[in-house]
């Protein structure tokens, strides 16, 4: 099984602060990697997906990089509205998520 | 817009059964691979199973495969997940979530359901 680990498990941040997200793969996953979103009460939304391709109606501000085992997603100019759970979720062998990071702002 | 809407969850006995349903709406269901995926109380996110757009290829995850069983109806745009000799473990919000291809089940999820709650306890 595909280990996902994300860094840092919570991060308090402040509006229009630059936060990057970080997942390692304990295997190769390729570029097999996206990135969700998920506020209290909502459903996930699907971010970024294989590892830097933009989804549509997600602002810009949300981009993704990195392949193999090593990937990042980084919030840009950060807004009040973007306090979630934000976790990352394989698809290369079968599906495993990572245990997700909290931003408080 | 694409809509999921899950039920059937609630509390039941180990061993017990029940079955969740998936209702979708907003796109055209048998062009799309669906899933079920659950999270425990405090833990992260788990797959539990896939189905293919026409339903013909299924997989489960280890942890479930015996007991749980996925299907679909098309013509009301339904999933569903029956799910049988339930555990503590089990216990879980079920979402279920839509593939973006029929065929493809090593996919992202591109749109999910808000979850329905089992909880199994005696």
């Amino acid at each position: 099984e595909v280990v996902l680990t994300q860094s840092p498990n919570f991060q308090s941040v402040t509006p229009k602060e630059k936060v990057t997200i970080t997942c390692r793969a304990s295997q190769a996953v390729g570029s097999s990697l996206h990135w969700y979103q998920k506020k209290t009460d909502q459903s996930p939304k699907l971010l970024i997906k294989y590892a830097s391709q933009s989804v549509s109606g997600v602002p810009s501000r949300f981009s993704g990089s990195g392949s193999g085992t090593d990937f990042t997603l980084t919030i840009n100019s950060l807004e009040a509205e973007d306090a979630a759970v934000y976790f990352c979720h394989q698809s290369y062998d079968s599906h495993t998520f990572g245990q997700g990071t909290k931003l408080e702002i | 817009e694409v809509q999921l809407l899950e039920s059937g969850g609630g509390l039941v006995h180990p061993g017990g059964s029940l079955r969740l349903s998936c209702a979708a709406s907003g796109f055209d269901f048998s062009n799309h691979a669906m899933t079920w995926v659950r999270q425990a109380p405090g833990k992260g996110l788990e797959w539990v199973s896939s189905i293919s757009g026409s339903g013909g290829s299924i997989y489960y995850a280890d942890s479930v495969k015996g007991r749980f069983t996925i299907s679909r109806d098309s013509s009301r745009d339904t999933l569903y997940l029956q799910m049988s000799n339930l555990r503590a473990g089990d216990t879980a919000v079920y979402h279920c979530a839509r593939l973006p291809l029929e065929l493809g089940v090593l996919e992202p999820f591109d749109f999910w359901g808000n979850g329905s709650l089992v909880t199994v306890s005696s």
